[in-house]
């Protein structure tokens, strides 16, 4: 399909572990998002990337948490020495452009930090 | 700062009644909004946006500046409508979007 892919689907950790999360946007967007999704909260922007580097990383709510995107296309998120706050679904997006095009979810990784 | 508020955080209608989620927002700027829609265990879908004045699946959204709102109305719920939306706000170079509504369409 020509979609946003997103893996794993699904991943649980123990506390304390690393995690990477990844996203694959439709080919030939230029704008690639991550936010998180989480009850209650709803959609929090972490990061914004346009081609290979991230205008915008205000979201990312502390240090363990960092991202990167190579060759304008894969981007990976890590959260480092999880916490049992960090599980949410972790959504990634992308659009054409980032001003005037609409964002393409993937499905999401759902994250659960035992 | 920028902000967008859905009061509702559940909105529950029977079959056939009307429907209408609210969306408030707060921008300094000249606001773009959309609706995202997240059907059952589906991806988050573009419902529509304020931009292209548009009605999709019978839904229409008008922008009002002076109340700063973008209210998301459907004259006659049908049970497929059941599913979380959200409302957002182009700030300018990503999305900001409220906490969403569940809409539950009762049979």
């Amino acid at each position: 399909g020509a979609g946003v892919s997103q893996s794993p689907s699904n991943k649980v950790t123990e506390k304390g572990k690393d995690v990477e999360l990844r996203c694959d946007p439709i080919s030939g967007h230029t704008a690639l998002y991550w936010y998180r999704q989480s009850l209650g909260q709803g959609l929090e922007f972490l990061i914004y990337f346009q081609g290979n580097s991230a205008p915008d990383k205000s979201g990312l709510p502390s240090d363990r948490f960092s991202a990167e995107r190579t060759g304008g296309s894969v981007s990976t998120l890590t959260i480092q020495r999880t916490q049992q706050e960090d599980s949410a679904v972790y959504l990634c997006a992308s659009s054409l452009g980032p001003y005037n095009s609409p964002l393409h979810f993937g499905n999401g990784t759902r994250l659960t930090v035992t | 700062a920028q902000r967008v508020t859905q009061p509702e955080k559940l909105l529950s209608v029977f079959k056939g009644a009307p429907v209408e989620l609210k969306c408030n927002y707060s921008y300094s700027g000249s606001p773009e909004l959309f609706w995202y829609v997240q059907y059952s265990r589906q991806r988050l879908q573009l419902l529509l946006r304020h931009i292209s004045r548009e009605s999709i699946k019978g839904f229409t959204a008008d922008l009002n500046k002076g109340e700063t709102s973008f209210h998301l109305k459907k004259p006659f719920a049908q049970e497929e409508d059941s599913a979380m939306y959200y409302c957002a706000l182009r700030v300018p170079e990503k999305l900001v979007f409220g906490k969403g509504t569940k809409l539950t369409v009762n049979p």
